[in-house]
């Protein structure tokens, strides 16, 4: 089994649609949890970290569950420019696992 | 934020030669770097842990004499690919921790994209 899960998508949905999708982890030790944005070809860049009480950030909402270890991000509103892989990281420490991410294309 | 620069962003070398990759943090020490490999359509697969002037750490199944890896000071650390043949050909991406800051966000490199022939 896989330390981090994703559904891979993609997920194509109309501009101002909202979309929203789960990530599974399996390692319990895990201490910080994050959402990381990676468009093609490039690195991986912090959206937001994901804290035990849910959080917003303008049009994303993410959401952790300890007791049944899945995370989940919620985009509102989808712009264009949202098109890309979402990464579900997770962290002990300095060490990160990356799920496979989750493609999310945004149409006009 | 805190910047990590890596270098070159491509290479394409032919199989049998080797490429060095450079991951430097711009504006902070870093005394420890993590060096990835991403294939297409699947995840950051940890490598190895540079640690500045001591040996890397290396994850299960990655062969050290092959990839090395050296962090000679407090803002490099560099990834040696020896001897590369077509099935090293992958993006690699390193990411540093800036540890004046209080969380654990990881700062990447732009990333190389290695291409053997």
């Amino acid at each position: 089994r896989k330390e981090v899960e994703q559904d891979p998508g993609p997920f194509n949905v109309p501009e101002g649609a909202t979309v929203a999708f789960n990530c599974t982890y399996s390692n319990s030790a895990s201490q910080s949890f994050f959402w990381y944005r990676q468009d093609c070809r490039k690195e991986p860049k912090l959206l937001m970290s994901v804290y035990s009480s849910g959080n917003e950030d303008g049009r994303f909402t993410a959401q952790l569950n300890r007791a049944s270890q899945y995370i989940s991000l919620l985009i509102r509103d989808s712009k264009l420019s949202d098109s890309a892989t979402y990464l579900c990281v997770l962290g002990e420490g300095y060490k990160l696992s990356f799920g496979a991410g989750t493609t999310v294309t945004v149409r006009a | 934020g805190a910047v990590v620069s890596q270098h070159p962003s491509r290479v394409i070398c032919k199989s049998g030669t080797s490429v060095k990759i450079e991951c430097r943090s711009l504006d902070f020490q870093a005394t420890t770097m993590f060096w990835y490999r991403q294939f297409p359509k699947q995840s950051l697969m940890l490598m190895a842990t540079s640690n500045e002037g001591s040996k890397a750490t290396y994850e299960q199944g990655v062969e050290k004499d092959k990839f090395l890896i050296n962090h000679a000071s407090l803002t490099l650390s560099t990834l040696t690919v020896t001897s590369a043949h077509p099935e090293d050909s992958s993006f690699y991406i390193c990411s540093a921790h800036d540890p004046a800051q209080s969380n654990t966000e990881a700062f990447f490199g732009q990333g190389t994209r290695l291409t053997v022939v």
